[in-house]
């Protein structure tokens, strides 16, 4: 009865190559976010997403994309894959409050190795 | 645009010890800011929770504090045991009327036994 789940947790490809990583929810909250990881444990937003809008960081390379088949999914697709998007990958969500965000549950992250 | 830092980067302590770890934030308005600790490996797990018109949100041995006006909140976490080992991060809206969050670089903190 995992809260937030991904799928998978580890992920080794090679550059160039497109990939995603999956990510549920069972919380029944109405957002969802993608978060990165970096080297040095930096942990900075890439997308949030609820059914009114999707919020994209600027400093998102357009080469990544979320995609949500329904609330409790947003996925996360990568193209063309560089050495620097190697980093953990982690998923979280909230219910979006009147008073703004409720915490957030995150996933057990992604770790994703670009060779 | 926010921007969080949380002082000081790492910390050591004897086991028993109470300690405090304290995080700014460079844009008050904000709803709420929350506390979460990271094991090495493992995501992050959600502590507390302070609303803007909260002073004090207590859970257990941890209490922390929020002090829109000066930017500033505190995790106070009391007799320290050894399974409080990790990475403890900040985290504010990003800015007014945001629900994105913008995280500290964290306070990598060991207890030892």
């Amino acid at each position: 009865d995992t809260a937030v789940s991904q799928t998978p947790k580890y992920l080794v490809t090679q550059m160039g190559n497109d990939k995603s990583i999956k990510c549920e929810q069972n919380l029944g909250h109405d957002t969802m976010y993608w978060y990165k990881q970096d080297s040095k444990k930096f942990l900075k937003i890439m997308f949030s997403y609820n059914n009114k809008e999707l919020i994209i960081n600027e400093t998102v390379p357009n080469r990544f994309s979320p995609k949500s088949p329904d609330k409790a999914h947003l996925n996360l697709h990568i193209n063309s894959l560089e050495l620097g998007d190697s980093a953990v990958y982690f998923c979280a969500s909230s219910q979006l409050g009147t008073a703004g965000t409720d915490t957030q549950y995150f996933g057990p992250g992604t770790r994703l190795t670009v060779l | 645009k926010q921007e969080v830092t949380q002082i000081p980067a790492a910390l050591s302590v004897p086991e028993g010890e109470n300690l405090v770890l304290n995080c700014s934030f460079t844009d008050s308005a904000i709803y709420n800011l929350q506390w979460f600790r990271q094991d090495p490996g493992k995501g992050l797990t959600s502590l507390l929770l302070i609303q803007s018109s909260q002073r004090e949100q207590t859970s257990g041995r941890l209490n922390a504090s929020l002090d829109k006006s000066s930017g500033r909140s505190t995790l106070y976490i009391a007799a320290s045991q050894p399974g409080d080992s990790a990475t403890y991060l900040c985290a504010a809206p990003s800015g007014a009327g945001s629900y994105q969050l913008t995280f500290g670089k964290g306070t990598k903190l060991s207890v030892i036994p």
